[in-house]
């Protein structure tokens, strides 16, 4: 499974647009790159999932360079709410979820304030 | 309806004890998980299964054990709970090629 490093932490003002990269450089053929956010005391919850160039969601989007070896998760205008831990992931989901590949990393501690 | 719902919230227990913490998912998945989320926040994978395999991450002790009723269920079993157990942990499900995984809401487990 591919390694992933993330920034330990990043802090933004509300309105802003937050960019957090991940970087994943052994990252597989078949891998897929997907992120998640999780709130204190809660799940992880998914946000989006992307294997190469750009997917946007209605929560964010995801941009993937051609060599795919790092990721950058957008969060337009963020607000108080979107305070969380953002987790990058790399996996194969060729092969489903039994394979384990929803390995978490040390994920990145967004702040975001007034 | 919660989609997938943990039982209990909380739990303090001896060192000693064996414990369990019961899974629910009510998603139709075909795969389920256990995670601990220690005081550090770090998310670590102990199991995942479905009706085919069980896959065990090596580095988690064989004091605990999935036990799967069905499909719908995955519970953790826990013998002779350490101080080192306390952390929180959360059960997960999701469906064959499909990127999305839920999480339950978590179990915290204090040993004292």
């Amino acid at each position: 499974l591919a390694k992933t490093t993330q920034p330990i932490s990043m802090d933004s003002y509300e309105g802003q647009e937050v960019n957090i990269t991940c970087s994943h450089n052994n990252i597989a053929t078949n891998d897929y790159i997907t992120w998640y956010q999780q709130f204190p005391s809660q799940g992880p919850r998914f946000i989006i999932q992307g294997y190469k160039t750009k997917v946007t969601n209605e929560v964010a989007s995801l941009f993937i360079p051609a060599d795919r070896k790092s990721s950058t998760l957008s969060l337009p205008r963020v607000s108080l709410s979107d305070t969380a831990v953002y987790y990058c992931l790399v996996g194969d989901m060729g092969s489903g979820g039994s394979q384990g590949n929803l390995i978490f990393g040390k994920g990145t501690k967004l702040s975001v304030k007034p | 309806d919660t989609a997938v719902s943990q039982t209990p919230k909380y739990l303090v227990t001896q060192m000693g004890n064996d414990k369990s913490i019961k899974c629910e998912q009510n998603l139709g998945h075909d795969t389920m998980y256990w995670y601990k989320q220690d005081s550090k926040k770090f998310l670590k994978i102990m199991f995942s299964y479905n009706n085919k395999e069980l896959i065990i991450n090596e580095t988690v002790p064989n004091r605990f054990s999935p036990k799967s009723p069905d499909k719908a269920h995955l519970n953790l079993h826990i013998n002779s709970l350490e101080l080192g157990d306390s952390a929180v942990y959360f059960c997960a499900s999701s469906q064959g090629k499909r990127p999305e995984a839920f999480f339950g809401q978590g179990t915290r487990l204090t040993v004292v």
